[in-house]
């Protein structure tokens, strides 16, 4: 699986938009990009994923580079519940069965009330 | 209904134990997996199975063995547990479909093993 680079950490005030980056240069044509996040002392949870066009859900959006090798995870207004790590990580779509998710060591957010 | 659950939450045992950790999904998914993250918060794949197939991450001992009775379980055996084996232990399951664009996993709350 192609590799993820994210910043360790991010901080936000409450109430303001969050803009969460990933690289993946060495992405390739068949790979999805996925978020997931880990609340604390809970397991991670999906956030969003997409192959090429933007892509918008009820927790966040994701803006995904002409090119693909970066994308961005946008919370449109950051809640303290929204404190957790965010973990960017690329599927291949054609990989059928057991298809691992392989972790990096993502991003901590940290939202200042 | 919790889609994907753990037993027991916490389980805390002496060195060269036998433990298990079961975990059940209700959500039809074909596919069952077992993480674990360490006291440095990483989180590594230990296993994946899906009715045709049983993927094990090399690096996990063979003290390690999951069973499935059944689609929706997937049970995680512990043999003479190790000072080591403490940590956080995640189960998930996924199911893949054609155009989903890789499936989404859902991760069950966590079983946090200690071992003294």
């Amino acid at each position: 699986d192609a590799k993820t680079t994210q910043p360790n950490s991010m901080e936000s005030n409450e109430e303001e938009p969050v803009h969460l980056p990933c690289n993946h240069s060495t992405i390739s044509g068949t790979d999805y990009i996925h978020w997931y996040r880990q609340l604390p002392s809970q397991g991670p949870e999906y956030v969003i994923h997409g192959l090429t066009s933007n892509v918008n859900n009820r927790m966040a959006s994701l803006a995904i580079a002409e090119d693909r090798k970066s994308s961005t995870l946008i919370l449109h207004r950051a809640t303290l519940r929204d404190a957790a790590v965010y973990y960017c990580i690329l599927r291949d779509a054609q990989k059928t069965g057991a298809n691992n998710l392989f972790f990096g060591t993502g991003t901590r957010l940290t939202v200042i009330p | 209904d919790t889609a994907v659950s753990q037993t027991p939450k916490y389980l805390v045992t002496q060195m060269g134990n036998d433990k298990s950790i079961k975990c059940e999904q209700n959500l039809g998914h074909d596919t069952m997996y077992w993480y674990k993250q360490d006291s440095k918060k990483f989180l590594k794949i230990m296993f994946s199975y899906n009715n045709k197939e049983l993927i094990i991450n090399e690096t996990v001992p063979n003290r390690f063995s999951p069973k499935s009775p059944d689609k929706a379980h997937l049970n995680l055996h512990i043999n003479s547990l190790e000072l080591g084996d403490s940590a956080v232990y995640f189960c998930a399951s996924s199911q893949w479909y054609q155009g989903a664009g890789g499936e989404t996993q859902y991760f069950g709350p966590g079983t946090r093993l200690l071992v003294l």
